[in-house]
C-alpha cells in the first residue's frame, strides 16, 4: 500500500501571513497531485491539481511539486480566517488508477 | 444544481441491521467512488466503478456491497451492520479514472452511527 504523509497539526498562522502546507508520497510513479481543502462537516472540494514539476500559482494558492523528493507543498499567500480547514493531499497510486489521500492538515488563522 | 448527491444525510441505526446509501451524479463521469471517512478523518477509498463496471474493490468486509444500475448511479449496501462501521461515508465522481486520475467530485456525505 502506497503511502501519502502530512503533518496533522493544527498549523496556526495569523491572518495575512502565508501558510505552508507540505506533503510526502512514496509511490515514485506518481504523475497526478491533488490538494482538497475540507471544512468541518462537509465535503472535500478540489483546490489545486499539479502535474509537472515547478509552481502553479492559482490566485493566493501556489501548488509546488518536486517529483525528484517525492514532495508537493501548497503555499495559501494573504491567509483569511476563511482559509480555516483541513487540506487533504491527495496522490494518484499508478498500480490502480486510484487516488490516496493523506491524513490531512488542521489550519487554523488567527484574526 | 446539486452534481453529486447522497441520501440519506444521516443514518442512525442498531448493530445487526441492513441499511442502504443512495448517490447519482448529474455530471456526466464515467467513474464513481466511494470512501469512507472515520473519526480521525482519514478518507479511505472502498470501491472504484467505471461505466457500471467495478474496477477497484478495496480490503472492505463483504458486509459492503455496492451496486452500479448505470453510470449515474452508485449505490452501497451494508449488511449486518457493526459499530466499527460508524463514520461519513462519501460518494464521488471523476470524468475518466484512466491513466491520468482527474478531479474528484464529493458528494455531501452520510453520516452513518451504529448503535
Amino acid at each position: 500500500q502506497k503511502e501519502v504523509e502530512q503533518n496533522s497539526g493544527p498549523l496556526s498562522v495569523p491572518e495575512g501571513a502565508i501558510a505552508s502546507l507540505n506533503c510526502t508520497y512514496s509511490d515514485r510513479g506518481s504523475q497526478s497531485f491533488f490538494w482538497y481543502r475540507q471544512y468541518s462537516g462537509k465535503s472535500p472540494e478540489l483546490i489545486m491539481s499539479i502535474y509537472s514539476n515547478g509552481d502553479k500559482e492559482d490566485g493566493r494558492f501556489t501548488a509546488q511539486l518536486n517529483k525528484a523528493s517525492q514532495y508537493v507543498s501548497l503555499l495559501i499567500r494573504d491567509s483569511q480566517p476563511s482559509d480555516s480547514a483541513t487540506y487533504l493531499c491527495a496522490v494518484e497510486e499508478t498500480s490502480y488508477d486510484k487516488v490516496i489521500f493523506g491524513p490531512g492538515t488542521s489550519l487554523s488563522v488567527i484574526p | 444544481d446539486t452534481a453529486v448527491s447522497q441520501t440519506p444525510k444521516y443514518l442512525v441505526t442498531q448493530m445487526g441491521n441492513d441499511k442502504s446509501i443512495k448517490c447519482e451524479q448529474n455530471l456526466g463521469h464515467d467513474t464513481m467512488y466511494w470512501y469512507k471517512q472515520d473519526s480521525k478523518k482519514f478518507l479511505k477509498i472502498m470501491f472504484s466503478y467505471n461505466n457500471k463496471e467495478l474496477i477497484i474493490n478495496e480490503t472492505v468486509p463483504n458486509r459492503f456491497s455496492p451496486k452500479s444500475p448505470d453510470k449515474a448511479h452508485l449505490n452501497l449496501h451494508i449488511n449486518s451492520l457493526e459499530l466499527g462501521d460508524s463514520a461519513v461515508y462519501f460518494c464521488a465522481s471523476s470524468q475518466d479514472g484512466g491513466r491520468r486520475t482527474d478531479t474528484q467530485y464529493f458528494g455531501p456525505g452520510t453520516r452513518l452511527t451504529v448503535l
